[in-house]
């Protein structure tokens, strides 16, 4: 049972254009959400978070949004450089500071110059 | 630097031998964990540790043992590795669950 999904395995985008990424979970009991980068070879790197209290959270060029209604959450990323390719990866957790965090399979991002 | 560290990064080994991945944490941080990851199914929680001697199941924890005997360390343990346990493998640390801090990865195949 995948309670966080991300049902895109992969995603192309132009460089300077904006990247989507789109995940889905089925717990309504889910009260934090986070997002995660991973390059090849490397562990998933921290990149940004949003409580269920809010719809919306920015950090430069990266904005999650969540729908609590629809129980979805997007990541865009603009403008989408080079080094944005990577696969990334949504997670969940009932409460912030939970030690259980749920993820999703991973996209991977492609962005072409 | 602040890091998290595992070894080794890459093991063959036959099915049914012990096996210890090693994991290390410079940061003080109380939580640690161990996530295996799998084509298809993302990164799934193995178990997971809360303080020194405090230690839980997560997802997927059939095969494997964990300790937590000092804060920074929380080696995985597979007493009798089975081929089903292929996977790439990582450990992670939080200060209280505010985002994981992961390692590099330890790409464990059973034959």
């Amino acid at each position: 049972d995948q309670q966080v999904k991300q049902n895109s395995p992969s995603l192309s985008v132009q460089e300077g254009r904006i990247s989507i990424l789109n995940c889905d979970y089925t717990n309504s009991m889910f009260d934090y959400f986070l997002w995660y980068k991973k390059y090849p070879a490397e562990g998933p790197t921290f990149l940004i978070s949003i409580s269920s209290i809010k719809d919306k959270n920015e950090d430069g060029r990266f904005t999650v949004f969540l729908n609590k209604s629809a129980k979805h959450l997007s990541l865009h990323i603009v403008p989408s450089q080079p080094g944005d390719s990577a696969v990334y990866f949504c997670a969940a957790s009932l409460i912030q500071g939970a030690q259980k965090l749920v993820f999703g399979q991973g996209t991977r991002l492609t962005i072409n110059p | 630097e602040a890091q998290v560290t595992q070894n080794p990064r890459y093991l063959i080994t036959v099915t049914g031998k012990k096996l210890t991945v090693t994991c290390s944490q410079n940061m003080n941080h109380e939580y640690m964990s161990w996530y295996r990851q799998d084509p298809g199914l993302g990164l799934r929680q193995i178990y997971y540790s809360m303080n020194v001697e405090v230690t839980d199941k997560g997802d997927v924890p059939e095969g494997y043992k964990v300790s937590r005997k000092e804060k920074r360390n929380f080696p995985l343990i597979l007493e009798s590795p089975s081929p089903n346990q292929t996977s790439l493998y990582f450990c992670a640390s939080s200060f209280r669950g505010k985002g994981y801090t992961f390692g590099s990865g330890t790409r464990l195949t059973v034959v």
